[in-house]
C-alpha cells in the first residue's frame, strides 16, 4: 500500500514563525497535492507538484510556498504564519494515470 | 464553475441500517468520481473509484452508484457499523478535483 507520511500530527506554533510541513510518500508518485480542512469548507487545495521542482497554486495559494526538491517529499512551508492559518493540513499523492489520491494522516496546527 | 454537492450536510442512523448519500456535480470535463472516508481528525481513505462507463462499484458494503446523464452519483452503506460514523467525500475530477463539502454520518448503537 501506498504511504504517505506527514511529519507531524498536531503543531502549535506562534504568529509570525516561519512553519514547515513535511510529506514523504513512498510509492514513486509524480503528483503530490496540499489541501486545508476546515469546518464548512471542505477540503481545499493550496499547491500541487507534478514533478520534481514543479508547482502550481491551487485555490487558496496567499500565505504559503511550497517546495519539492525529491520525487518523494513535498513540503509546505507558511511564511509567516498566522492565526487564521489555524487548520488541518491534508498532504496526498497520485500516479499518472491512477485517478485516486492517497491521502496522509493529516497536520493539525493551531497559530497562537 | 465546477460544483460538487453533497447531500445531506449529516445524517444520523440506527447501527444494522442501510443509508444513501447523494452527491450532484457540475464538473467538466469529467474523467472520474471517487467516494473518501474520513474518521475524525485522519486523512480521507478512498472507497470506490468510477470512470464514466462504470455505473456501479462495490467495497464490501459500500456501493457507489453513477448516472453520467444526470451527473449524480450515490454511496449505499449496507447493514451499518458504528465504525462507518465518519465524514463522506465525494471528488470529481483529475488534477485540481473539485471536493465535495461531505456528509457526516453518525451511526448509533
Amino acid at each position: 500500500d501506498v504511504k504517505v507520511t506527514q511529519s507531524s500530527r498536531y503543531l502549535v506554533k506562534r504568529t509570525g514563525e516561519k512553519v514547515f510541513l513535511e510529506c514523504v510518500q513512498d510509492m514513486d508518485h509524480e503528483n503530490m497535492f496540499w489541501y486545508r480542512q476546515d469546518p464548512g469548507l471542505g477540503l481545499r487545495l493550496i499547491y500541487f507538484s507534478y514533478d520534481v521542482k514543479m508547482k502550481e497554486k491551487g485555490d487558496i495559494p496567499e500565505g504559503y510556498s511550497v517546495s519539492r526538491e525529491k520525487k518523494e517529499r513535498f513540503s509546505l512551508i507558511l511564511e509567516s504564519a498566522s492565526t487564521n492559518q489555524t487548520s488541518m493540513y491534508l498532504c496526498a499523492s497520485r500516479g499518472t494515470g491512477n485517478y485516486g489520491y492517497t491521502f496522509g494522516s493529516g497536520t493539525r496546527l493551531t497559530v497562537v | 464553475k465546477n460544483q460538487v454537492e453533497q447531500s445531506p450536510q449529516s445524517l444520523i442512523i440506527l447501527e444494522g441500517k442501510n443509508c444513501t448519500l447523494q452527491c450532484n456535480y457540475t464538473v467538466s470535463p469529467f474523467s472520474n468520481l471517487r467516494w473518501y472516508k474520513q474518521d475524525t481528525g485522519r486523512g480521507p481513505v478512498s472507497l470506490t473509484i468510477m470512470t464514466f462507463s462504470e455505473n456501479t462499484k462495490s467495497n464490501g458494503r459500500y456501493t457507489a452508484t453513477l448516472d453520467a446523464d444526470t451527473k449524480q452519483s450515490s454511496l449505499h452503506i449496507t447493514a451499518s457499523q458504528l465504525s462507518d460514523s465518519a465524514s463522506y467525500i465525494c471528488v470529481v475530477g483529475e488534477g485540481k478535483s473539485t471536493f465535495g463539502d461531505g456528509t457526516t454520518l453518525t451511526v448509533k448503537p
